[in-house]
């Protein structure tokens, strides 16, 4: 069993539309990562997100870490070519020391 | 910021070979690294901390014997496969972050090693 379910797993869209990839769990974290991996490459690190609620912008991705902090959504306003990647959420898993990776949701944009 | 260097980033190898792969933090020193497994098309799958001067700590179902891990000093960690099967073959990934474990702030990624077993 997955400690986080991302989805969706594969989305393919057209430049410029949007978008939205949600991370779900049913355990309480005191804060969220969100990565981009590019094929062949390490993730790299978008954001943070560390109070439940809170909103963070980076561009055009909107972060927004839930209420009760079990959640979290990525959502991107007119999607480009250079956004396609897999994009990974994150927690530190404090009882495990370690820090573990949502399923993925592969994006895809058409240009 | 800080920067983590995975070498090599491409090998091949035979089967039945052993194949060492190095995770440098090159600005900082980390007592902990994490190394990852990445099947193609899948998320990261953590195979084992990296803890130095001591023993690394091995996620259940990864060989400890068949991935060698060291982490002699504060800047380097190592993993071997040893004697490596084509099922083997995948992108290892190591992270790393200045200073101990604690939290998942900070924690930076090499740009991977994509290991293929002929």
């Amino acid at each position: 069993t997955q400690l986080l379910e991302q989805s969706p797993q594969f989305l393919s869209i057209q430049e410029g539309e949007n978008l939205t990839v949600y991370c779900n769990s049913s355990s309480v974290f005191s804060s969220l990562q969100w990565y981009r991996q590019e094929p062949g490459e390490g993730p790299v690190l978008l954001v943070t997100v560390v109070t439940g609620g809170e909103v963070k912008k980076l561009k055009r991705l909107t972060f927004q870490f839930g209420d009760a902090r079990k959640d979290s959504s990525l959502h991107i306003t007119a999607a480009q070519p250079g956004d396609t990647g897999l994009y990974l959420c994150a927690v530190w898993y404090s009882s495990a020391s370690k820090i573990i990776f949502g399923s993925g949701t592969r994006l895809s944009i058409r240009p | 910021g800080a920067v983590v260097s995975q070498h090599p980033s491409r090998v091949i190898c035979k089967s039945g070979t052993s194949v060492k792969i190095e995770c440098r933090s090159l600005d900082f020193q980390a007592t902990t690294m994490f190394w990852y497994r990445q099947f193609p098309k899948q998320s990261l799958m953590l195979m084992a901390t990296s803890n130095e001067g001591s023993k690394a700590t091995y996620e259940q179902g990864v060989e400890k014997d068949k991935f060698l891990i060291n982490h002699a000093s504060l800047t380097l960690s190592t993993l071997t496969v040893t004697s490596a099967h084509p099922e083997d073959s995948s992108f290892y990934i190591c992270s790393a972050r200045e200073g101990g474990l604690g939290s998942s702030y900070g924690y930076t990624f090499g740009s991977g090693t994509r290991l293929t077993v002929v």
